[in-house]
């Protein structure tokens, strides 16, 4: 069993619409979780950290189940520019240490 | 701020070739982080430093891949030789003490013939 597993996708949905991915890692004793967005041929920047009280960062809002080691990402209000690859990462402090294959998302006009 | 700053962008070689990537990080960030990421693939964590040291280097494939980042400061990475299915992107990240954001570098896209 991978440590961080994402449904790869892709995900086509047209501007305007909510959706929702979803991540589960193997390792009880993670300690911090992110979400990272990769665009094509750059690097990754973080989206968003994962706390246990779930955040929301204007449209995107985040989620966190320990017990069911389960992290989701929410986007409402989809836009062209949102169109991207999506990683799931557990790590360390604030030390990414292991990434999902990313889900890739694709927002048509 | 400037970012982190990684040279070369590109790379082509033959297999059992040596290849040295080089990793600026944004000033005043004491942690630095090599990740290797193949194709489909997310980033995986080679090496950490605090500043000089080596905290984690446990998935550094360490019979032909080396670093260093000897004033804590620049990083190198070194593949020797270097074998067919080291063809990916080689990124570097770095943060600082107190911040809570990883900063990744544009990656040097390693192509071994």
């Amino acid at each position: 069993r991978k440590e961080v597993e994402q449904d790869p996708g892709p995900f086509n949905v047209p501007e305007g619409a909510t959706v929702a991915f979803n991540c589960t890692y193997s390792n009880s004793a993670s300690q911090s979780f992110f979400w990272y967005r990769q665009d094509c041929r750059k690097e990754p920047k973080l989206l968003m950290s994962v706390y246990s009280s779930g955040n929301e960062d204007g449209r995107f809002t985040a989620q966190l189940n320990r017990a069911s080691q389960y992290i989701s990402l929410l986007i409402r209000d989809s836009k062209l520019s949102d169109s991207a690859t999506y990683l799931c990462v557990v790590g360390q402090g604030n030390t990414p240490l292991v990434f999902g294959k990313g889900t890739r998302l694709s927002v048509i006009a | 701020e400037a970012g982190v700053v990684q040279s070369p962008r590109y790379k082509i070689i033959e297999k059992k070739q040596p290849v040295a990537f080089w990793c600026n990080p944004i000033s005043g960030h004491n942690t630095l982080y090599w990740y290797l990421q193949n194709l489909g693939q997310g980033p995986e964590l080679l090496i950490r430093y605090e500043n000089e040291e080596a905290v984690d280097d446990s998935q550094l494939p360490k019979d032909r891949f080396s670093a260093e980042r000897l004033k804590g400061v620049d990083s190198t990475l070194k593949i020797q030789p270097a074998e067919l299915g080291d063809s990916a992107v080689y990124l570097c990240a770095s943060s600082s003490p107190t911040g809570t954001r990883v900063v990744f570098g544009p990656g040097t896209r390693l192509t071994v013939l």
